[in-house]
């Protein structure tokens, strides 16, 4: 069976600091992956989807990127955090040519 | 384009009451549906999911939603609710010639004892 891990589960950084946070998927192939930001009370906001390694597409112009190494490997990144950056990271996949979205546990994130 | 809307933000029903969380959707054609679960400070869950065929869907934890494609509606559904339903609610509608989902805004989901 499929699972999706995320690391770390919560993190406190200062303003200004980097950001790496890491989401794998196991037991399935080409999966589509995807990073989403939740604010607190809010619903969910698509950062980045990629459809395969090296693919990245943004969907909200800010501080952050993402990039994919490895097939079932997705990295969220920031040079510099801002205070606005805090919030809840979760990151899924779907099967390739899927819609079907399964979701890690999440990173809760406070930008200090 | 394609939406979807929750208008409800919050919703408390007593434990054993019966539920309908409400979705409606924007979309040129039979869409794929989705609804998903999510507890605090938890991912989110797959309920149900509704691709085509028959229009009342089941899902997991007593959980169903019937499409409507009439009134452009995909609500859920559970005939009684337990403490553990406490959550937020999503519904989810695909996004044509994307491999994204597009979600609603969510229901908040209150139980009264």
């Amino acid at each position: 069976s499929q699972t999706i891990h995320q690391w770390p589960a919560t993190l406190v950084q200062p303003v200004g600091s980097p950001l790496s946070l890491e989401c794998t998927v196991e037991g399935t192939s080409n999966p589509n992956l995807y990073w989403y930001r939740q604010a607190a009370g809010r619903g969910l906001q698509l950062l980045f989807y990629s459809v395969g390694i090296g693919q990245i597409s943004s969907e909200v112009p800010q501080n952050l990127s993402a990039s994919r190494p490895q097939d079932r490997q997705f990295i969220l990144s920031s040079k510099k955090l801002l205070l606005s950056d805090s919030g809840f990271y979760l990151c899924a996949w779907s099967p390739s040519g899927g819609y079907e979205q399964f979701f890690g546990p999440g990173t809760r994130l406070t930008v200090l | 384009a394609q939406s979807v809307t929750q208008p409800d933000i919050h919703i408390t029903v007593s434990e054993g009451a019966s539920l309908e969380l409400r979705c409606n959707y924007s979309y040129g054609a039979t869409p794929y549906l989705f609804w998903y679960v999510q507890s605090p400070g938890q991912g989110l869950q797959l309920l149900l999911k509704y691709f085509s065929g028959d229009t009342l869907v089941q899902g997991i934890k007593g959980f169903e939603a019937e499409f409507k494609r009439s009134q452009s509606s995909f609500n859920l559904r559970k005939p009684s609710v337990h403490w553990s339903d406490a959550a937020e609610y999503f519904c989810a509608v695909e996004q044509s010639s994307a491999s994204k989902i597009i979600f609603g805004s969510g229901t908040r989901l209150s139980i009264r004892p």
